[in-house]
Order: structure tokens, then C-alpha cells, then sequence
């Protein structure tokens, strides 16, 4: 089955704790992208990576650090110095960044402050 | 980041009720997708445009390109219970090769 799988499905972090949440595709995209979604609010770009061993900041990258060692792989970091990290993660893929880019997304990562 | 202007904010129908909704921006977008996204659940693409105009069906959804390429609709024909959730479109910049995302429509279904 080809899609994109994000674990865990819920993540609880304590005050000062960095938390890590994984993002695997097997769709052979070349993109990755981290979105992070509030209640009522539209999607906000966190980073997005075009190719492997490369990534650039989204709109709201503070607090966040992310690393693209292979195609297949995108996690996410959310470090301490995130002060509002309660969120629902998403990560999402697309063949290639362009004009008819597509992007899909994973089933998200709902990450809760202790 | 600029954000859509999506409208409806929520709509509440009844099963069979045909729906509408719309996005627009103030900028010229080369690209319009729309998602549904479920409670708990990650977005998934119901309709891509990528051309002024263009009018594409999925079922009974139907999305239109609008011409002057800063908005686009979403039509869903005899609504059903299972068409409730959140539509997000998002659309990419003429300049930029990220996506907006719109704040979503919440879709209610009575029966």
C-alpha cells in the first residue's frame, strides 16, 4: 500500500522536553512538507524540504528543527523552545514542487502539552 | 502568510440539499486544490485545477478554476450524511511554489 504514514497517532510532552514525530512516505515523492493546524484556523506551513539533505522554513518555523537524510523521511522536531506546541501535526508529500504539484497527506499527529 | 478567504465559515443542510462554497484571494493563483478533511484525520484531495476556467468533477463534487484566476468554487450536488467535514481549498501563488491554505467550511448534515 503506497501513502504516507505519521507516528504516533497522539504524543504527550512535558515542559522543557524536546518530541519527535515521524513522517515515512512510500509514494517515491521527492517533497516533504510539516504543517501544523489549530482549531478553526487553515493550515500553517512549519518547513518543507525539495530534495534530500535539504529544506527551507516555512511560516512558522521558531520552535521547530526538521532533517531530510533520506527521500523516504521527514521527522519533525518540536523543541522546548516551542511555547505553544499543543497542535495537529501534519506532514504531507508531493512528486515535486512545481506548477501541477499535488500534495497528500499523512493521518496527523495530535501533540499535547503535559 | 497570506491565508484564502474561504466562505462559508460552516453551513448546516439537509440530506439531499445541493451545497456551495468559494474561496477567494487577492492575488492571482495558478493552482487550486480542495480537500475534505474528517475529525481527527489528516486532508484528502478531492479535485485539482490548474487551469483558468476549468471545470472538473469527482463524483458528485464539481470544482471550477474561476476566470480572473483569484477564486474558485466547490459544488457538492444531494448532499449525504458522510460528505460531513471540514473543505479546505488551497491554491499556489502565480510566484511562489507553496501552498495557501484556506480556513475551511465545517459541513453539517441533517438527515
Amino acid at each position: 500500500d503506497g501513502g504516507i504514514t505519521q507516528s504516533p497517532k497522539y504524543l504527550f510532552r512535558k515542559e522543557g522536553q524536546n518530541v519527535t514525530l515521524s513522517c515515512e512516505q512510500n509514494l517515491n515523492h521527492d517533497a516533504m512538507y510539516w504543517y501544523r493546524q489549530d482549531p478553526g484556523q487553515g493550515l500553517r506551513l512549519i518547513y518543507y524540504s525539495q530534495i534530500v539533505n535539504d529544506f527551507q522554513k516555512g511560516d512558522i518555523a521558531e520552535g521547530y528543527s526538521v532533517s531530510r537524510e533520506k527521500k523516504e523521511s521527514f521527522p519533525l522536531t518540536v523543541t522546548s523552545a516551542q511555547k505553544n506546541p499543543t497542535a495537529f501535526y501534519l506532514c504531507a508529500s508531493s512528486m515535486a514542487s512545481g506548477r501541477q504539484e499535488t500534495q497528500y497527506f499523512g493521518p496527523g499527529t495530535r501533540l499535547l502539552v503535559l | 502568510g497570506q491565508q484564502l478567504n474561504q466562505s462559508p465559515q460552516s453551513m448546516f443542510i439537509q440530506e439531499g440539499e445541493d451545497v456551495s462554497m468559494n474561496c477567494t484571494s487577492s492575488s492571482i493563483f495558478n493552482t487550486w486544490l480542495w480537500y475534505k478533511q474528517d475529525p481527527g484525520e489528516g486532508p484528502v484531495l478531492l479535485i485539482a485545477l490548474y487551469k483558468a476556467g476549468e471545470l472538473t468533477s469527482n463524483g458528485r463534487l464539481t470544482a471550477q478554476f474561476g476566470i480572473t484566476r483569484k477564486d474558485s468554487f466547490l459544488n457538492i450536488s444531494a448532499s449525504i450524511p458522510s460528505d460531513v467535514g471540514i473543505y479546505f481549498c488551497a491554491g499556489r501563488p502565480g510566484t511562489a511554489s507553496k501552498l495557501t491554505f484556506g480556513t475551511g467550511t465545517r459541513l453539517q448534515v441533517t438527515l
